[in-house]
């Protein structure tokens, strides 16, 4: 699976929208960008994933740049139970089970 | 939030002894999985299953045994703990295999054996 780079920690403003990036310059064409977040002492929580196209829903949008080499998970009005560590995954997307591969994440901070 | 029930959440227990954890889903699904989570390693998968009595081996199997005798049960065993296992185990489930599914988790099991 390709490797993935977030920045470590992020703050953002309570009631502001939060973009967290994602670079995933090695992706393949089948790997889906997948994004999950952790509260403290509980469970990953998954968020959402793409392959191509920008995809939303009740909880956030992701968009995917054209080449896909990248990506921003838009959450549009952050609250302080948002405060999270957010993983970017890229998964291969055909073949048989496999795990999900969590890196270090971005700990995003909401500021009250 | 998917109905995902791991137990107990909580267990200190001596080296050497038996240990089992459950999961228990609401789903459905398929496919079920066995993951620890330790400081500056991640989520490493331990074992998955892919329907009634059918497992197989994650990236850190040594150790861990699994049984799925129900859809809705999947069950890991340490069979004589180690320190080393000492860890946070979380629990996952697919309703298939495909990597376009997400896996839903629970919200784990503390493990310390001293």
């Amino acid at each position: 699976d390709a490797k993935t780079t977030q920045p470590p920690s992020m703050d953002c403003a309570e009631g502001r929208a939060a973009n967290l990036p994602c670079n995933h310059s090695t992706i393949s064409g089948n790997e889906y960008v997948y994004w999950y977040r952790q509260i403290h002492s509980q469970g990953p929580q998954y968020i959402i994933h793409g392959l191509k196209n920008n995809e939303t829903n009740e909880m956030a949008s992701l968009i995917i740049t054209e080449d896909r080499k990248s990506s921003t998970l838009i959450l549009p009005h952050a609250t302080l139970r948002d405060t999270a560590v957010y993983y970017c995954i890229v998964r291969v997307g055909s073949g048989s089970a496999r795990q999900l591969t969590f890196g270090s994440g971005t700990q995003l901070t909401v500021l009250p | 939030d998917a109905g995902i029930t791991q137990s107990p959440r909580h267990k200190v227990t001596e080296t050497g002894t038996p240990v089992t954890l459950r999961c228990h889903q609401t789903e459905n699904h398929r496919y079920m999985y066995w993951y620890r989570q330790d400081p500056g390693h991640g989520l490493r998968l331990i074992h998955y299953s892919y329907g009634v009595k059918d497992t197989d081996k994650g990236e850190v199997s040594d150790g861990y045994s699994v049984s799925r005798s129900k859809t809705e049960d999947f069950l890991l065993t340490l069979e004589s703990a180690t320190s080393s296992q000492t860890s946070v185990y979380f629990c996952a489930i697919s309703d298939t295999g495909r990597s376009n599914q997400p896996q839903h988790f629970g919200d784990g099991t503390r493990l310390s054996i001293l």
